[in-house]
């Protein structure tokens, strides 16, 4: 059973940037995409991007100049860096699996595996 | 993007009832759209893939369905365990994006 287990800090103050980190249990590290997503009352669940094990990423355009996502394989994990925070940026932040790496194909999947969610609070 | 609704936002039901919750996408998504549960204060839970296909584990009671840009998830006798949000997720385009959910709730 694949657990993903995220941490990162949960209280900001405006202009700084948020990290966190998303940990892998079992071994599809390498054979599987890795999101980022975060939900708040206002915008609902929103997807804000993904890596691959080789380092490629994609991200949702509407946060990609604040938005880096990056992967260690040697620890199983993979980081988000969201810059100048705002109090809009305040949500539960959650990793996810997706995509499969299968063969040099990209298959399309949904988000199976979650981690348990952080709670991020930006505020004076 | 791809833009998801649903229908109803609220859809207030008792145990043993069949339910229906919509979800359409603004264009075609090639049936690359999942299901899931939300209950408060955890993650959402995948229930079903690719319009119909039943994740691992999931009770049966549970189906989803499509017709063009229109998905229907059906919860045949709800459970006590089934009172939850739901959303609708599409992975077709570059940027995935989720419906804005529908609570089902005890009636």
């Amino acid at each position: 059973q694949v657990q993903l287990q995220q941490w990162g800090a949960g209280l900001l103050k405006p202009s700084e940037t948020l990290s966190l980190t998303c940990g892998v249990s079992d071994g599809s590290f390498n054979t599987y995409f890795w999101s980022w997503l975060r939900q708040s009352p206002g915008k609902g669940l929103e997807w804000i991007g993904e890596i691959n094990h080789r380092g490629s990423t994609k991200k949702n355009p509407s946060l990609k100049s604040r938005v880096t996502i990056s992967i260690d394989t040697s620890k199983s994990q993979f980081s988000l860096k969201l810059t100048s925070v705002t109090a809009a940026d305040t949500a539960v932040y959650y990793c996810a699996r997706t995509n499969q790496f299968l063969g040099g194909v990209t298959l399309p999947r949904p988000f199976d595996f979650w981690g348990q969610g952080t709670v991020v609070t930006v505020s004076s | 993007d791809v833009q998801m609704t649903q229908s109803p936002a609220t859809l207030s039901a008792s145990v043993g009832d069949s339910v229906t919750i919509t979800c359409r996408a603004s264009q075609s998504i090639n049936r690359w759209l999942a299901w899931y549960q939300q209950k408060p204060g955890k993650a959402p839970k995948l229930l079903i893939y690719k319009a119909s296909n039943l994740e691992s584990g999931v009770p049966s009671r549970f189906s989803g369905s499509v017709s063009g840009t229109e998905f229907t998830l059906t919860i045949s006798s709800l459970q006590p365990d089934d009172f939850a949000t739901y959303y609708c997720q599409q992975y077709d385009s570059y940027s995935k994006t989720f419906g804005p959910g529908t609570e089902v709730e005890i009636k």
